[in-house]
């Protein structure tokens, strides 16, 4: 979707490395997500935010932080990379709770 | 905690038939529910959103209906084509504290066969 973009789009790196994702809107959306998809555990929230520098953690948020300095930046960092993190990551938008979701187009991310 | 179930996992069927498939949910406070589509390698692609003050949405050859107070929704397809082959998520909206965000099913995979 144009309104939403995520870099990089694929990512190699090392264990033990910092690596940070980055999520651009450009629809002013007030809320902002961080999801991971991985086989035989299908989406789960890492973390996401309702407004800017207001942020809360999802179910599985260990190993994570997130950052949103302004509306339509939202940055999910990792600050030491393991292979466990090894996942597809979606970023997603949302206005209002009655409105729907709107996903990136997905960073995949080895971590070696 | 909301628990959203999809079956079946995977469905096989030939072009042209009409289909349905299922989502239920645990938890009726809920704002919305969402179906999306995902294609091998891609992301999630919204294809109906139903309020929780509804009961369908309609898009071409889609229909999802909601029965909030059941706690299930369906995903009816029409005239499948081998084009509709993707991986269908159904994701609820909770109305309640920590469940403000979307918790999604694991998905029917779903193919036509030409």
């Amino acid at each position: 979707d144009a309104g939403i973009t995520q870099s990089p789009r694929h990512k190699v790196t090392e264990t033990g490395t910092p690596v940070t994702l980055r999520c651009h809107q450009t629809e002013n959306h007030r809320y902002m997500y961080w999801y991971r998809q991985d086989p035989g555990h299908g989406l789960r929230l890492i973390h996401y935010s309702y407004g800017v520098k207001d942020t809360d953690k999802g179910e599985v948020s260990d190993g994570y932080s997130v950052s949103r300095s302004k509306t339509e930046d939202f940055l999910l960092t990792l600050e030491s990379a393991t292979s466990s993190q090894t996942s597809v990551y979606f970023c997603a938008i949302s206005g209002d709770v009655n409105y729907g979701y709107t996903f990136g187009s997905g960073t995949r991310l080895t971590v070696v | 905690k909301q628990e959203v179930t999809q079956i079946p996992a995977a469905l096989s069927v030939p072009e042209g038939e009409n289909l349905v498939l299922n989502c239920s949910f645990t938890d009726s406070a809920i704002y919305n529910l969402q179906w999306f589509r995902q294609d091998p390698g891609k992301g999630l692609t919204s294809l109906l959103l139903i309020q929780s003050s509804q009961r369908e949405q309609t898009s071409g050859r889609l229909n999802a209906s909601l029965d909030k107070s059941s706690g299930r929704s369906t995903l009816y397809i029409a005239a499948s084509q081998p084009g509709d082959s993707a991986t269908y998520l159904c994701a609820v909206r909770g109305s309640s504290g920590s469940a403000r965000q979307l918790t999604f099913g694991s998905g029917t995979q779903l193919t036509v066969l030409p």
